[in-house]
């Protein structure tokens, strides 16, 4: 089963607002992961948050960890149209020599 | 360097037909190797994950094997390719050091 889950699974915006995804876990973590994917290509990495930090920022985007509730979001701030692509969140577990398990991901269409 | 090499881009193949995708990773030794499958606009789903030469553990039943013949190569196959191993296919390395995962661009297939 999936260990990450993201919501929504579709977000369409427009340019200048700010776009929000969450993702839930299952299990303990090593740590949180955020990615995105453009259409047919391979993943990029965007950010990733260890289980002992509570937020995180880098640009225009911003992660918070909340690990009671087996949750993150990722936010972000003042959208553009190339922010259009698919955001995945990916749990490490910690204990598998750093394997990785992606949600469904969110597919976000930021409209100019 | 974080490249990694996967080939071809694209392949359509006959149900029955054998399968190889070949990827090799520049820029580090010892990583730890992955196959994920990503079926039309869902999450990637983990195959098989490799932590050394030789060592290969399977996350999912199923008609796929995998090999790693040498440090920087991991190789997907099929004996008999079925119409649901179709789908898009990346591979991805981590070290055990950095769990961020570089991907490669993925090969897409289609079981005809």
């Amino acid at each position: 089963s999936q260990q990450g889950e993201e919501d929504p699974q579709a977000l369409s915006i427009q340019e200048g607002e700010n776009a929000t995804m969450n993702c839930s876990y299952k299990t303990s973590i090593n740590n949180l992961q955020w990615y995105r994917q453009n259409s047919g290509r391979g993943l990029v990495h965007l950010i990733l948050i260890r289980s002992n930090e509570r937020e995180k920022h880098s640009g225009r985007l911003r992660v918070t960890l909340d690990t009671s509730k087996k949750s993150s979001s990722l936010l972000i701030t003042a959208s553009r149209a190339a922010d259009t692509a698919s955001y995945f969140c990916a749990t490490d577990l910690g204990n598998q020599g750093g394997k990785l398990i992606f949600g469904q991901g969110t597919e976000l269409s930021v409209k100019p | 360097s974080q490249t990694i090499h996967q080939w071809p881009a694209t392949l359509v193949q006959p149900v029955g037909s054998p399968l190889s995708l070949e990827c090799t990773v520049e820029g580090t030794s010892n990583p730890n190797l992955y196959w994920y499958r990503q079926a039309a606009g869902r999450g990637l789903q983990l195959l098989f994950y490799s932590v050394g030469i030789g060592q290969i553990s399977s996350e999912v039943p199923q008609n796929l094997s995998a090999s790693r013949p040498q440090d920087r190569q991991f190789i997907l196959s099929s004996k008999k390719l079925l119409l649901s191993d179709s789908g898009f296919y990346l591979c991805a390395r981590t070290t055990v050091l950095n769990t961020e995962a570089f991907f490669g661009q993925g090969t897409r297939l289609t079981v005809v």
